[in-house]
């Protein structure tokens, strides 16, 4: 079946740097969808993508739908303390529209 | 403008017994899913609702079952509890069902079997 691969699995950053995290699949996804969960809540949505190739910020967020629609990657600029969390990938999978396979996740820390 | 609720947030139950979990979907909002997340399977679909269907069930047993009603509030319920499904339980909602309406999470119910 469909699954996502995301990497790295965890993450130590200083505060002030730049944060990089990719989902990866062997299957076609047509939407991408990144999520952020803190401890003892849901995840929120942080940023969606429905088209090969866009590209969309949200604050220091910014994320990019791969060409292939194989891949998709997450960055964080100038990172800050409440960055810490897990971040996930998600897409729906391809015959149904709202049945969502996630990634494992990647947990961050960011050291002030 | 309010978000998934999900009640309760925490739940501890004993092998055996049967449990039900509730969720109120935004405002608006006709789709409801339901996921299971524990630290060894990760975020995992259990089912999806639309318009008090059943639109989609993922590989879990039959002991899990969920309805929908007029509202879009959701309910799922477990019976014959066991260990292994203790777990945190989130709902999402969404305005309908395709891949352009993205899901919003509740911040789910926390289920211990003991």
């Amino acid at each position: 079946g469909q699954q996502l691969n995301q990497s790295p699995q965890s993450m130590f950053i200083q505060e002030g740097e730049d944060v990089s995290m990719n989902c990866t699949s062997s299957s076609i996804f047509n939407t991408w969808l990144w999520y952020k969960q803190d401890p003892g809540e849901g995840p929120v949505l942080l940023i969606a993508l429905y088209k090969a190739g866009e590209l969309t910020s949200n604050g220091r967020l910014t994320a990019q739908f791969g060409i292939t629609r194989k891949d998709s990657f997450l960055n964080i600029s100038a990172s800050i303390p409440s960055d810490v969390g897990i971040y996930f990938c998600a897409g729906p999978r391809s015959t149904s529209g709202s049945r969502l396979t996630f990634g494992e996740g990647t947990q961050l820390t960011v050291n002030p | 403008k309010a978000g998934v609720t999900q009640t309760p947030r925490y739940l501890i139950k004993t092998r055996g017994q049967q449990v039900t979990l509730s969720c109120s979907p935004i405002s608006g909002h006709r789709s409801v899913s339901w996921y299971q997340q524990t630290p060894g399977q990760g975020l995992q679909f259990l089912f999806e609702y639309f318009s008090e269907t059943q639109r989609n069930k993922g590989n879990f047993p039959g002991r899990f079952s969920g309805r929908q009603f007029s509202n879009s509030r959701s309910e799922m319920n477990v019976s014959t509890l066991e260990l292994g499904d203790s777990a945190l339980y989130l709902c999402a909602s969404s305005l309908g069902v395709g891949r352009n309406q993205p899901q919003h999470f509740g911040d789910g119910t926390r289920l211990s079997i003991l």
